[in-house]
């Protein structure tokens, strides 16, 4: 079980949008539809963003939005804000309830 | 509101056991909508999954430390655990004790907890 591949930086401007890739096997983000997002500040617990691939929990701004394809997960962020440069993390269900996390992605806002 | 509280010793000695306990208040563990976890963070790295259980007892882990760790559920004390045995340097991390679903929605987390494993 090796960990879902994620770019390990990413960064945008103000205003702008970025996507984080997340990438898997057929075996995890392939198979089931159970993709999670998470945001963490240093030296503070990760925050849901996403949950099931697209689903936006209360509270969370709809300037995050994800989606899959095929064996590849993504997280996009329109309207970038200062508060957005943080670390992100994917998450997959992997079966038999078991889960996977991506290597974590450090977003910079320039 | 839930709230979830890791505790037990910060500093391990190496070949030995690290033993967590999870605190969970504003709610029940004996939920049939939740799954309990445990995912740890070694210093600067990412997120790792170490294992989940239901509150019937039913536990899940992964599969690179199945054979090292336990987790417990305390249901009188709404409390769980962690058990991991002959702990290396490698197991230094923040360990996060959290609430989450079967497919992986992990809506609550404590706020972690540094174990070192150094002699």
């Amino acid at each position: 079980q090796s960990a879902l591949t994620q770019p390990a930086s990413v960064s945008g401007s103000p205003g702008q949008s970025i996507t984080i890739s997340c990438t898997g096997t057929s075996s995890d983000v392939g198979s089931y539809n159970f993709v999670s997002w998470y945001q963490q500040y240093p030296g503070k617990a990760p925050k849901l963003m996403i949950y099931e691939g697209s689903k936006r929990p209360s509270g969370v701004s709809n300037r995050f939005s994800g989606s899959k394809s095929g064996n590849t997960a993504s997280l996009t962020i329109s309207g970038l804000q200062a508060e957005d440069e943080a670390d992100y993390y994917c998450c997959s269900y992997a079966g038999s309830s078991t889960l996977i996390f991506g290597g974590g992605t450090k977003l910079t806002v320039l | 509101q839930l709230q979830l509280q890791e505790s037990g010793p910060g500093l391990v000695k190496p070949s030995e056991t690290l033993s967590l306990t999870c605190t969970v208040s504003g709610g029940s563990i004996n939920s049939v909508s939740y799954y309990w976890g445990w995912i740890r963070q070694p210093p600067g790295k990412g997120l790792e999954w170490i294992g989940s259980m239901y509150y019937s007892g039913s536990t899940y882990y992964n599969p690179s430390l199945k054979s090292r760790v336990t987790i417990s559920v305390y249901t009188s004390k709404n409390q769980f655990s962690l058990k991991m045995i002959s702990v290396t340097a490698a197991d230094t991390a923040v360990y996060y004790c959290a609430r989450l679903n079967e497919v992986g929605r992990v809506d609550n987390w404590g706020q972690g907890t540094l174990v070192t494993v150094s002699s």
